[in-house]
C-alpha cells in the first residue's frame, strides 16, 4: 500500500530558504505532486515531476527526486510571508493519488 | 471560467441525518475524487469515479455513499452510518495526461 511521509511543522525566517522533506513507497509511482493548502480551501498544485527526472526548477520552486532512496523535496527560495501554508507531497498510484499528512510551514520576519 | 464547484461550503447536520454535498465540474475530466481531510492525517480517499456510472471505493468508504449519472457530477452523501462525519470534504478531477487532481474549495461539515 501507499505511504506517503512528511515532517509536520517548518519554521523560516523570512527571505531564508525553505525545504520540505517526503518519503514515498510505490516505486512505480509515475508522477510526484507539490501542493499548498492556504486556510479553508482546496489545495492547489504548486508543481509536479516525472519519475524520470532529478530535478525540476519553476521561479523560486525547486523540486529533487531521488528515486533510489524514494525521496522527495521541495525547495522554495526567498520564502515569503504569502508562502505560509500547509504544503502537501503526493505520489500517483493506480489512478489515484496518495498524499502525505502535510507540512505546515510557517514564515517569521 | 473552468473548474470545480463544492456546495454548500459549510453545513451542519444532527445526528442520524444524512446529508449530500455537491461537486460540479465544467473540466471536461473523466475521473473525479472525493477526499475527507482531518488535522494532521492528510487527505484519506473515501470514493472515486473514472467514467460516468462506474465508481469505486476508497480507503474509507464505510458510511458514504456516491452516484456518477453525469459527466459534470459526482455527489457524496454522508450517511448515519458514518460514526464520525465531521471533517473538510475535498472534490477533484484528474487531468489525464499528468495525473495531477484539480480541487474544487472544499466543503466543512459539522455534526451537532
Amino acid at each position: 500500500g501507499e505511504d506517503v511521509e512528511q515532517s509536520l511543522f517548518l519554521s523560516v525566517r523570512e527571505g531564508d530558504s525553505s525545504v520540505i522533506n517526503c518519503t514515498y513507497t510505490d516505486s512505480s509511482s509515475t508522477y510526484l505532486y507539490w501542493y499548498k493548502q492556504e486556510p479553508g480551501a482546496g489545495l492547489q498544485l504548486l508543481t509536479y515531476i516525472f519519475s524520470n527526472m532529478d530535478m525540476k526548477q519553476d521561479q523560486r520552486l525547486t523540486v529533487l527526486l531521488n528515486k533510489k532512496d524514494k525521496h522527495l523535496s521541495l525547495r522554495i527560495a526567498d520564502t515569503q510571508t504569502g508562502d505560509s501554508a500547509i504544503y502537501f507531497c503526493a505520489e500517483q498510484s493506480d489512478y489515484k493519488l496518495s498524499f502525505g499528512a502535510g507540512t505546515t510551514v510557517t514564515v517569521r520576519a | 471560467d473552468g473548474g470545480i464547484t463544492q456546495s454548500p461550503k459549510y453545513l451542519f447536520r444532527k445526528e442520524g441525518q444524512n446529508v449530500t454535498l455537491s461537486c460540479e465540474q465544467n473540466l471536461n475530466h473523466d475521473a473525479m475524487y472525493w477526499y475527507r481531510q482531518d488535522p494532521g492525517q492528510g487527505l484519506r480517499l473515501i470514493y472515486y469515479s473514472q467514467i460516468v456510472n462506474d465508481f469505486q471505493k476508497g480507503d474509507i468508504a464505510e458510511g458514504y455513499s456516491v452516484s456518477r449519472e453525469k459527466k459534470e457530477s459526482f455527489p457524496l452523501t454522508v450517511t448515519s452510518a458514518q460514526k464520525n462525519p465531521t471533517a473538510f470534504y475535498l472534490c477533484a478531477t484528474r487531468r489525464p495526461n499528468t495525473g495531477e487532481l484539480f480541487f474544487g474549495e472544499g466543503s466543512r461539515l459539522t455534526v451537532l
